[in-house]
């Protein structure tokens, strides 16, 4: 099946720092999402971005699917951005239903 | 915006029981999921439904069920819970098209003792 590996596994920035975060997945995909999971548990979903460049604020995600490889970038860094954060893609030829299969995370951590 | 609940944000359970975890989606989506999240082994997915009865596995099947009787709900289904069931479950839906983002519920943490 598709492999979903995601870089940096653990992250400590000072608040204010800029930082990048990358995955790469071993096969075409249809769907690619970013997650940010707080401390509760919750999936808080940050891009839908299977291809191209979005920004939402301080974040920002590219895709390059010919490449097969995504970014997501945090600027200015809160102590909020804390957490765990997700590069899930969709497994299958599309079309409309399968399961994401997820990497393993980089877990972020902004000290004040 | 998009609402996936969950019926228990914590539950405690012992082995053998039956265990039912349900969630609901208010937002007419055809899909839904069901995943396990685990320290060191991440969220893989158990079970997914496209349809009202329809069901597929995912990677992980083996010891739960699943059954979709309202467009709404998805029930995930332990038959005789086991401790290496203790984990988090996340459920999530999505629109069966070409855009599919997935939204997911906030979890319920099972301790199976």
């Amino acid at each position: 099946g598709i492999q979903v590996e995601q870089s940096p596994p653990d992250l400590i920035l000072q608040e204010g720092a800029n930082s990048t975060l990358r995955c790469n997945f071993s096969d075409s995909v249809n769907n690619l999402q970013w997650f940010h999971q707080n401390p509760w548990g919750q999936l808080i979903n940050l891009f839908y971005i299977p291809s191209g460049t979005k920004q939402n604020g301080r974040l920002s995600a590219t895709t390059v699917a010919t490449e097969r490889y995504s970014l997501l970038y945090i600027s200015s860094s809160q102590t909020t951005d804390s957490g765990v954060y997700f590069c899930a893609v969709e497994r299958g030829s599309g079309g409309g239903a399968d399961g994401l299969t997820f990497g393993k995370g980089t877990h972020l951590i902004i000290q004040p | 915006d998009v609402k996936v609940t969950q019926s228990s944000r914590y539950l405690v359970k012992r082995t053998g029981e039956k265990v039912f975890l349900e969630c609901v989606q208010d937002m007419d989506h055809e899909n839904m999921f069901w995943y396990r999240q685990d320290p060191g082994l991440g969220l893989r997915l158990i079970y997914f439904s496209y349809d009202v009865k329809m069901k597929e596995k995912g990677d992980i099947p083996e010891g739960y069920s699943v059954s979709r009787e309202k467009k709404e709900r998805f029930s995930l289904i332990l038959e005789s819970a086991s401790t290496n069931q203790t984990s988090m479950y996340l459920c999530a839906s999505s629109f069966w098209t070409s855009y599919n983002e997935q939204f997911f519920g906030p979890g319920t943490r099972l301790t199976v003792l």
